[in-house]
């Protein structure tokens, strides 16, 4: 199986904050890596596909990059509803996997 | 865009088969994968596997040997079923639907809680 893993766990920042997450898998994905937000108590939100198409009605302030095996995501400036959970995930070859989760917090 | 709906019970008891379903709404059963994902308290997102309406599965490695699914067009569901639970298996069960063209879940359920308990 394909093993994702995000850095950092969980990280602190301020509004208007660029934040980025990075995730490395295991084997190569090509681009077929999405990125996930979940906010408590809530289902994950599909945020980027295919590594860095912005998913339908996504703000603009999220963005992906990355090939093969190493991913990012950024958040150009954080807002207040950003603060969540965000999740990588490959679709790359079953089973898919998730990375572990980023917790980001209000500083 | 459709609407996804778990159903089960909250209890399952320890080695005991736990049974999931997902009512699809808002549009026919479309040729699609339906997936599982399920989420420990307090923890990460784990793929448990998924059912295409061609009736092709693809199952995680470790639950493989536990998992059922299946799909009932007549009630435009799909279910779960994970045999042999332990307090492992406790979680938020979520279905969704995959999008097609990226392989990847899109709309989810809202989730269910089954807590595996004596």
């Amino acid at each position: 199986d394909v093993q994702m893993t995000q850095s950092p766990p969980s990280l602190s920042a301020s509004l208007g904050d660029r934040v980025t997450i990075s995730c490395q898998a295991s084997q190569t994905l090509s681009t077929s890596l999405n990125w996930y937000q979940q906010r408590p108590g809530e289902a994950p939100k599909l945020l980027i596909h295919s590594a860095s198409e912005l998913h339908s009605g996504v703000p603009s302030r999220f963005s992906g990059r990355g090939s093969g095996t190493g991913f990012t995501l950024t958040i150009s400036s954080l807002q207040p509803e950003d603060f969540a959970t965000y999740y990588c995930h490959q679709s790359y070859i079953t089973p898919q996997t998730f990375g572990q989760g980023t917790r980001v917090e209000i500083k | 865009q459709v609407q996804l709906q778990e159903a089960g019970p909250g209890l399952v008891r320890p080695s005991d088969t736990l049974s999931l379903t997902c009512t699809v709404s808002g549009d026919y059963m479309s040729s699609s994968y339906w997936s599982w994902i399920r989420q420990p308290a307090g923890k990460g997102l784990e793929w448990i596997g998924r059912i295409h309406t061609t009736g092709n599965r693809n199952f995680n490695s470790y639950l493989r040997s536990r998992i059922t699914m299946s799909v009932d067009f007549s009630k435009n569901q799909f279910s779960l079923k994970l045999t042999s639970v332990t307090a492992a298996d406790t979680a938020v069960y979520y279905c969704a639907q995959e999008w097609g063209q990226k392989s990847l879940p899109v709309s989810w359920g809202q989730g269910i809680a089954v807590t595996v308990s004596s």
